[in-house]
């Protein structure tokens, strides 16, 4: 699986915009890029996803480089609901059997306060 | 409605004992799994079961077995409890036909405490 690589940690304060940052040198033509985060004592949830083209949606935006080799996760008006965990992972969907499951990094835990 | 449901919440048992977790989703996905989040909080993929067949199985010992009795469910069976086994313990589905395209749905966990 191509790997990606996020910063550990970012703070934000309340009600200001957040860029989360993902790298990913390796990603193929196929691979999706995914964003999933989990809140405090939670199952990891879907925030987003996207092939080639920024995409929005009622809880973020997904702004990916021209290459592909990057991607920002942006939440517009971060809420103290907003702290968690939040990681960036690749998908093919071409991909069956053993290399269909969800690999997870560290991801960079938000904190946002007031 | 509850999408992926697990049960129990929390489990504490003593070291040696045999448990079981449960795990029902009512999505109509093909594909179940279950993952583990250790103490560290690192995420890993355990078994992942499409339309009752064991399609993954990492490096698990083989005291961790599941049980897929049809598409909607995948139970988790432990024997013979370790310190180390306690974690929490994930449930997810997805629809396999579309690689997982449409996002993966997890539980909301189980935390299992070996004494």
């Amino acid at each position: 699986d191509a790997k990606t690589t996020q910063p550990n940690s970012m703070e934000s304060n309340e009600e200001e915009p957040v860029h989360l940052p993902c790298n990913h040198s390796t990603i193929s033509g196929t691979d999706y890029i995914h964003w999933y985060r989990q809140l405090p004592s939670q199952g990891p949830e879907y925030v987003i996803h996207g092939l080639t083209s920024n995409v929005n949606n009622r809880m973020a935006s997904l702004a990916i480089a021209e290459d592909r080799k990057s991607s920002t996760l942006i939440l517009h008006r971060a809420t103290l609901r907003d702290a968690a965990v939040y990681y960036c992972i690749l998908s093919n969907p071409l991909n069956t059997g053993t290399a269909s499951k969800l690999t997870f990094g560290t991801g960079t835990r938000l904190q946002v306060t007031l | 409605d509850t999408a992926v449901s697990q049960t129990p919440k929390y489990l504490v048992t003593q070291m040696g004992n045999d448990k079981s977790i449960k795990c029902e989703q009512n999505l109509g996905h093909d594909t179940m799994y279950w993952y583990k989040q250790d103490s560290k909080k690192f995420l890993k993929i355990m078994f992942s079961y499409n339309n009752k067949e064991l399609i993954i199985n990492e490096t698990v010992p083989n005291r961790f077995s599941p049980k897929s009795p049809d598409k909607a469910h995948l139970n988790l069976h432990i024997n013979s409890l370790e310190l180390g086994d306690s974690a929490v313990y994930f449930c997810a589905s997805s629809q396999a036909q579309s690689g997982g395209i449409r996002g993966y749905t997890f539980g909301s966990g189980t935390r299992l405490t070996v004494v």
